[in-house]
């Protein structure tokens, strides 16, 4: 089985709201990934997380905060987003960081900012 | 640093025939990995098939082919027997052994198939 499933597929949010995306994985694997993607060009990388710790963090603004509370688990917390935040957001996992592994990802969160 | 090409921003193909999607590569790492991702609109981004830089045969996985040709850094995907739930954006991706994790993707290519 090569699930990851992500929670909400959809979310409408203003620019002084809260919210969280969540990731989860049951493969065991112990990297896990947040991409960006505007429509039709590839994702971006934002977050790497490796057993569990922050990988890399590719210069994302800081109204985005990742968070990995166990070895199955990525939030993804938002807060006083803009309207050019709205986008496609993408887990993927894979069964380590490093090496030649094949990420998989989940369906992903259509992000609307108003 | 990496780079992929997808030359094709669009292909068309007739319900049931081949397709070919090109992708190029570019790396300085020794060992590496190609990975074809298939994209609907729904957006999920699902893993087709894997080709490490070491393997001797190209790969298959079902109606999927990767032909890799190392020498000419080419790693093309052949779709055969086109149908019509091909219809979807198709990005090449690479992966070195020193990229950390990193995967490098193509621009892709928007695949629709005619009945």
């Amino acid at each position: 089985d090569t699930e990851v499933t992500q929670t909400p597929k959809h979310l409408v949010m203003g620019m002084t709201n809260k919210k969280s995306l969540k990731c989860e994985q049951h493969m065991g694997h112990r990297a896990m990934y947040w991409y960006k993607q505007k429509a039709k060009k590839p994702p971006e990388l934002m977050f790497v997380y490796s057993y569990e710790k922050l990988s890399i963090n590719e210069s994302v603004p800081s109204r985005f905060s990742p968070e990995c509370p166990n070895s199955s688990l990525l939030n993804l917390h938002l807060h006083a987003l803009q309207p050019e935040d709205s986008a496609l957001y993408l887990c993927a996992s894979s069964r380590r960081w490093g090496g030649l592994e094949t990420q998989y990802f989940g369906p992903g969160t259509r992000l609307l900012v108003l | 640093a990496q780079k992929i090409t997808q030359t094709q921003p669009g292909m068309f193909v007739q319900e049931k025939e081949a397709v070919t999607l090109d992708c190029t590569y570019d790396t300085s790492d020794p060992s590496y990995g190609l990975f074809w991702y298939k994209q609907p609109s729904s957006g999920e981004m699902i893993f087709l098939i894997y080709q490490g830089s070491y393997d001797q045969q190209n790969a298959t996985e079902g109606r999927y082919s990767l032909n890799f040709q190392k020498a000419r850094k080419s790693a093309n995907l052949v779709i055969s027997a086109s149908q019509l739930g091909d219809s979807a954006m198709y990005f090449c991706a690479m992966r070195g052994g020193t990229s950390y994790g990193k995967l490098t993707f193509g621009q892709g290519t928007i695949l629709t198939v005619h009945p």
